[in-house]
């Protein structure tokens, strides 16, 4: 029974690439969360999606950031045109249903040269 | 808007001591209150939760008890061990189901 599975676990982009970072959810759950960790600090929601639907992305950047759950795949977060401020741990989790228990994956550690 | 405070570390205790991870929070409404777990290189891992007042979440020999007057939810353990050594997250589940960290607290414990 795998767990969220996020890949790639560690991802090197130069300043104004693109990152993609995927997010499969664990079996049975429909519901996916993203948040981020600064070097030393606690993680920060950033987006709360459905499939096919983003429900809340109160904590996203307004710009370069987006992200997807579409109904077939996994979940996806871009970052347009990186900069060295988004080099971070981006984690995603997933529950069974709104208020169920989340289950975390071991993260993607981004960091823009 | 809700926010979780944790005591600062690094923690560094002895094997065998007893821990003690402050955890306060500010929320309107009642949420639930969770610990996590970070291992180095690691995701988080649920360690325990409690979902109403004077409920008390336990497991692998931690405990934090939800108490509602103090807004409070100290992690607790009789008698660390090394393998407890990683980061400790306070967290409490907000609107929306979105879950607010405090800044987390480094334990680390020697032979």
């Amino acid at each position: 029974n795998a767990g969220v599975m996020q890949n790639p676990r560690h991802l090197v982009r130069r300043r104004g690439q693109e990152a993609r970072l995927r997010c499969s959810p664990m079996k049975g759950h429909s519901h996916v969360y993203w948040y981020r960790q600064l070097p030393e600090e606690g993680l920060k929601f950033m987006v709360y999606l459905q499939k096919e639907n983003i429900i809340d992305e109160s904590g996203m950047p307004k710009e370069r950031f987006s992200a997807e759950f579409p109904k077939e795949g996994p979940s996806i977060l871009r970052i347009q045109q990186v900069v060295r401020g988004d080099s971070a741990a981006y984690f995603c989790a997933s529950s069974p249903q709104e208020g169920g228990g989340y289950t975390f994956g071991s993260g993607t550690r981004l960091t823009v040269v | 808007g809700d926010s979780v405070t944790q005591m600062e570390g690094p923690v560094t205790l002895s094997e065998e001591a007893f821990l003690t991870i402050n955890c306060t929070y500010t929320a309107t409404g009642y949420p639930s209150l969770f610990w996590y777990v970070q291992y180095p290189g690691e995701g988080l891992q649920l360690l325990l939760k409690a979902t109403k007042a004077d409920d008390k979440g336990s497991n692998k020999g931690f405990e934090a008890t939800y108490r509602k007057e103090t807004t409070s939810f100290h992690l607790e353990k009789g008698s660390v061990q090394v393998s407890d050594s990683a980061v400790y997250f306070c967290a409490l589940s907000g609107y929306g189901n979105k879950l607010v960290f405090g800044a987390g607290t480094i334990l680390r414990v020697k032979s």
